[in-house]
């Protein structure tokens, strides 16, 4: 059963900060990595995704994957209130005939004004 | 405009009798799948399809039918549901290994 950890949370930082989400996953075979968004009660979002090693930026997000670790995490700089929501990683393993996403349980982030 | 509807968004219904909630997708996508999420344990893939007439279980298969008999739709269905069915469903859609796009999800109650 291949396993996507999540620092559980719930994480608070003030506006303007760096927000830091962090997943493990467990399948050393995975290719694809995903951070969605979910606003409460509504559908996932998805906000990044990443398939090599590195840093990824796309404005004030930047996700970052290292395969040796098995880690990827997600930073938010300028954090807004807007940004409060659970932030889900999910992990493909491009494996044809199999399943593709795994997602985490979900990191619930609140941005304080 | 791109998207993937799901209906009914809402239903209470009781346990034991069938019910089907739709799901279709104007994309051409190949992949389509079903996720359940509850507190606490995140989204869980239900079933998935790679195709037309081609489907396999997720994690969490028990209880559950689909269908995929045309590339737009992917019908759920509950044939007994029960109460522990109670549940947010999401249908997803993609191209094969590309990110997918979610439903509205729907909110079911089973007394």
């Amino acid at each position: 059963q291949k396993e996507v950890e999540q620092n559980s949370g719930p994480l608070s930082v003030p506006e303007g900060a760096i927000a830091s989400l962090n997943c493990t996953y467990s399948d050393r075979g995975s290719q694809s990595f995903f951070w969605y968004r979910q606003y409460s009660g509504k559908s996932p979002e998805l906000i990044m995704f990443i398939y090599s090693n590195g840093d990824k930026e796309d404005g004030r997000f930047t996700a970052q994957l290292n395969k040796a670790s098995q880690y990827v995490s997600l930073l938010i700089r300028d954090s807004q209130p807007s940004d409060s929501a659970t932030y889900l990683c999910a992990v493909n393993d491009y494996s044809g005939s199999a399943r593709q996403l795994t997602f985490g349980s979900g990191t619930q982030l609140t941005v304080l004004p | 405009e791109a998207q993937v509807t799901q209906n009914p968004r809402y239903l209470i219904t009781v346990t034991g009798k069938k019910l089907t909630v739709t799901c279709s997708q104007n994309m051409n996508h190949e992949y389509m799948s079903w996720y359940r999420q509850d507190p606490g344990l995140g989204l869980r893939q239900i079933y998935y399809s790679m195709n037309v007439e081609v489907t396999d279980k997720g994690d969490v298969p028990e209880g559950y039918k689909v269908s995929r008999k045309e590339k737009r739709n992917f019908p759920l269905i509950l044939e007994s549901p029960s109460p522990n069915q109670t549940s947010l469903y999401f249908c997803a859609s993609s191209f094969m290994n590309q990110p997918q796009h979610f439903g509205d999800g729907t909110r079911l109650s089973i007394l």
